[in-house]
C-alpha cells in the first residue's frame, strides 16, 4: 500500500468551528487531491495541490481551503463547518507525470461529522 | 457533475460467475481508470486504458474501450467472495487539466 495517513479518521464537531484534515504522504509525490464522498455522488474532488504552495480548485472548492507547505502535508480546512459537509473525505497521491494520466492511491479516509 | 456514469448500480452473483460493468461518459478522454473500494477503506486502482487503447487485462480483469460510444466495461472473471467491494470507473477529460472524474460506482456482491 502507498505510504498516505490521513488524521484523523473521525470527528465529530459542531456546526460553526473550524476543522482541519491531515494528509500525509510517505512516497515523495507530487500531486496530492482531497475528494469527498456522498451516497449518490460518487467521490468529487475539493482541491489538489501540484507541488509545494501550489494549489488549484476542484468541482467543489466552496467552504474548504488547503495548504501544503511540505511535500509530505496537505491540509484541508473547513473554516466554519456546516452541516452540509459532512461526509467522508480522502486524500489522494500520484506521480509526477500529470495527475488526471496516472494512478492515484488513497488514503482510507476522515469520517466527518458535523451537528 | 459526474462525467462517468457506471451501470448497473448494483450486482449480486454467485462466486464462480463473471461480473461485467459498464461505464459511460461525455466528453473527451485521455484515460479511463477502474478502482475497487472496499467498505470502510479507500479506493485502490485497478486498471488504466488510455484513449488509444481498445483492450486491457491484468489478472482476472479485463477492461474494454470503445471512445466512438464513450463507454468502458470492466470483466471480473471467475469471481470470488473477496471480489465483494464497489467498483468506479474515473475519467482523466482531455480539457480537465489535472482532475479525474469519478462515477457513482458499482456495488458489487459475490455470494459464497
Amino acid at each position: 500500500d502507498a505510504g498516505i495517513t490521513q488524521s484523523p479518521r473521525h470527528k465529530v464537531t459542531e456546526t460553526g468551528t473550524p476543522v482541519t484534515l491531515r494528509c500525509h504522504q510517505t512516497e515523495n509525490h507530487r500531486y496530492m487531491y482531497w475528494y469527498r464522498q456522498d451516497p449518490g455522488h460518487g467521490l468529487r474532488l475539493i482541491h489538489y495541490s501540484y507541488g509545494v504552495k501550489d494549489t488549484d480548485k476542484g468541482e467543489v472548492s466552496d467552504g474548504y481551503s488547503v495548504s501544503r507547505s511540505k511535500t509530505e502535508d496537505f491540509l484541508l480546512t473547513l473554516e466554519s463547518a456546516t452541516s452540509s459537509q459532512t461526509s467522508v473525505y480522502f486524500c489522494a497521491i500520484s506521480e509526477d507525470l500529470g495527475g488526471a494520466r496516472q494512478p492515484q492511491h488513497f488514503g482510507d479516509g476522515t469520517r466527518l461529522s458535523i451537528l | 457533475s459526474q462525467q462517468g456514469e457506471e451501470d448497473p448500480q448494483a450486482l449480486s452473483i454467485q462466486e464462480g460467475e463473471n461480473a461485467t460493468m459498464n461505464c459511460s461518459y461525455k466528453t473527451s478522454i485521455n484515460n479511463l481508470q477502474w478502482y475497487r473500494q472496499n467498505s470502510g477503506r479507500g479506493l485502490v486502482h485497478l486498471i488504466l486504458i488510455r484513449s488509444n487503447e481498445r483492450e486491457k487485462h491484468s489478472g482476472r480483469l479485463r477492461v474494454t474501450l470503445d471512445t466512438s460510444k464513450k463507454s468502458s466495461s470492466l470483466l471480473i472473471t471467475a469471481s470470488r467472495a473477496a471480489d465483494t467491494a464497489s467498483y468506479f470507473c474515473a475519467t482523466g477529460a482531455n480539457n480537465a487539466g489535472n482532475m479525474l472524474t469519478f462515477g457513482g460506482g458499482t456495488r458489487l456482491m459475490v455470494k459464497p
